[in-house]
């Protein structure tokens, strides 16, 4: 079952740049997290936020929940070529076991 | 503080065969997930373990996928017989509580033939 669903699907910019990622979400959460993935990898922890909290940062990343329309946002501020990967959302639901659900994720290039 | 493991890293069978996965997880964490992964799109929850029990098994095709997580720490992943859709990344992850940080391994990319 896909609880969170990524926008854009896939995102060019210059490096430099900010790139703003959005997830979409379907059940009350207790939180929502974000995973990059780089290319054959496997995904790495970025950054939690709490069904109570509205933002939160962490070094030029900065995520926003907004519980009343079940929607996040992740911004990458000041990009480089090494952010180049697939970021997905992930939602722990308050609904069945406590799990995660994952989305299909946004495809970030940077381009030099 | 070493990572999660998983072996092999790559495996490739022929339909009807077996395979099997192993991982390892973070010395401590009592929560352990495997996903499958097809190329392109996001992680799928096959099954998730806590301690021994399983907490969700509802994606795991019962048929021919079996997984088991002995004395609470290492696990397996098996399939028998595979089929061509099996072809994907198989992911293992562990985390202190359910809803909490999950922290993943490298991954098995499993091509069957």
């Amino acid at each position: 079952s896909q609880q969170g669903e990524e926008d854009p699907q896939a995102l060019s910019i210059q490096e430099g740049e900010n790139a703003t990622m959005n997830c979409s979400y379907k059940t009350s959460i207790n939180n929502l997290q974000w995973y990059r993935q780089n290319s054959g990898r496997g995904l790495v922890h970025l950054i939690l936020i709490r069904s109570n909290e509205r933002e939160k940062h962490s070094g030029r990343l900065r995520v926003t929940l907004d519980t009343s329309k079940k929607s996040s946002s992740l911004l990458i501020t000041a990009s480089r070529a090494a952010d180049t990967a697939s970021y997905f959302c992930a939602t722990g639901s308050l609904q069945g076991a406590q799990k995660l659900v994952f989305g299909q994720g946004t495809r970030l290039t940077i381009n030099p | 503080e070493a990572g999660v493991a998983q072996s092999p890293r790559y495996k490739i069978i022929e339909k009807r065969q077996s395979v099997a996965f192993w991982c390892n997880p973070i010395s401590g964490h009592a929560t352990l997930y495997w996903y499958q992964q097809i190329l392109g799109q996001g992680p799928k929850l096959l099954i998730q373990f806590q301690n021994n029990g399983v907490v969700d098994d509802s994606q795991l095709p019962k048929d021919r996928f079996s997984a088991e997580r002995l004395k609470g720490v290492d696990s397996t992943l098996k399939i028998q017989p595979a089929k061509l859709e099996d072809s994907a990344v198989y992911l293992c992850a562990s985390s202190l509580a359910g809803w909490e940080t999950q922290y993943f391994g490298p991954g098995t990319r499993l091509l069957v033939l």
